[in-house]
């Protein structure tokens, strides 16, 4: 089955500054790949998410970039704000009828005021 | 309506009572999932159903039976549970397989004793 590692475990950035997780995984036919954003005690929240005919995704200070030749996908923050601290999990999936999302094991970001 | 809800918030049972775990969305959405979420751990999936029928079981046990009463409702019934399956149930939903949008529900916290 699809295996997925994610990195780093814990993140601490200034306010202001960048912020990059990384992911990568095993399985060549997946082809979604969501990235989840989950605060303290409630729900995961979708983010962004990046399709596998697509190298690259933005939305305002979120990027997803993609690399299917290598099998890694990285999620990109700029100009951080406190607001963002959170564990971030990405995920990949693959389609079919049994399609199913398997989750990295998680970044906890915190950002310093 | 473009929310996953669940009920109850929290949850405190006996391993010897019987109880169930609601969710509900109205999204159109034929895709629901239940996940089970550890402390600091990703989401793990227990089950998928698609199009109201049960399509992925992730090996569990039989003390969790899940239920798709129609299209809109998903319920997790439990009985004779043991601590370790106290966590937070995360119910979620996408418009038809693991491969588009996931939304995820708040959860319930579940407890145990």
């Amino acid at each position: 089955g699809e295996n997925v590692e994610q990195h780093p475990s814990t993140l601490s950035v200034q306010e202001g500054d960048s912020a990059v997780i990384k992911c990568t995984y095993s399985d060549s036919a997946s082809n979604y790949f969501p990235w989840y954003k989950q605060e303290l005690g409630k729900r995961p929240q979708l983010i962004i998410d990046i399709r596998s005919n697509v190298g690259e995704k933005k939305d305002q200070r979120i990027a997803v970039t993609l690399n299917k030749t290598a099998k890694h996908f990285s999620l990109h923050i700029t100009e951080t704000q406190p607001e963002d601290s959170a564990v971030y999990f990405c995920a990949a999936s693959i389609t079919g009828t049994a399609s199913k999302l398997t989750f990295g094991t998680g970044t906890r970001l915190q950002v310093m005021l | 309506d473009t929310e996953v809800t669940q009920t109850p918030k929290h949850l405190v049972m006996g391993m010897t009572n019987k109880k169930s775990l609601k969710c509900e969305q109205h999204m159109g959405h034929r895709a629901m999932y239940w996940y089970k979420q550890k402390a600091k751990k990703p989401p793990e999936l227990m089950f998928v159903y698609s199009y109201e029928k049960l399509s992925i079981n992730e090996s569990v046990p039989s003390r969790f039976s899940p239920e798709c009463p129609n299209s809109s409702l998903l319920n997790l019934h439990l009985h004779a549970l043991q601590p370790e399956d106290s966590a937070l149930y995360l119910c979620a939903s996408s418009p038809r397989t693991a491969v588009d949008e996931q939304y995820f529900g708040p959860g319930t916290r579940l407890t145990v004793t």
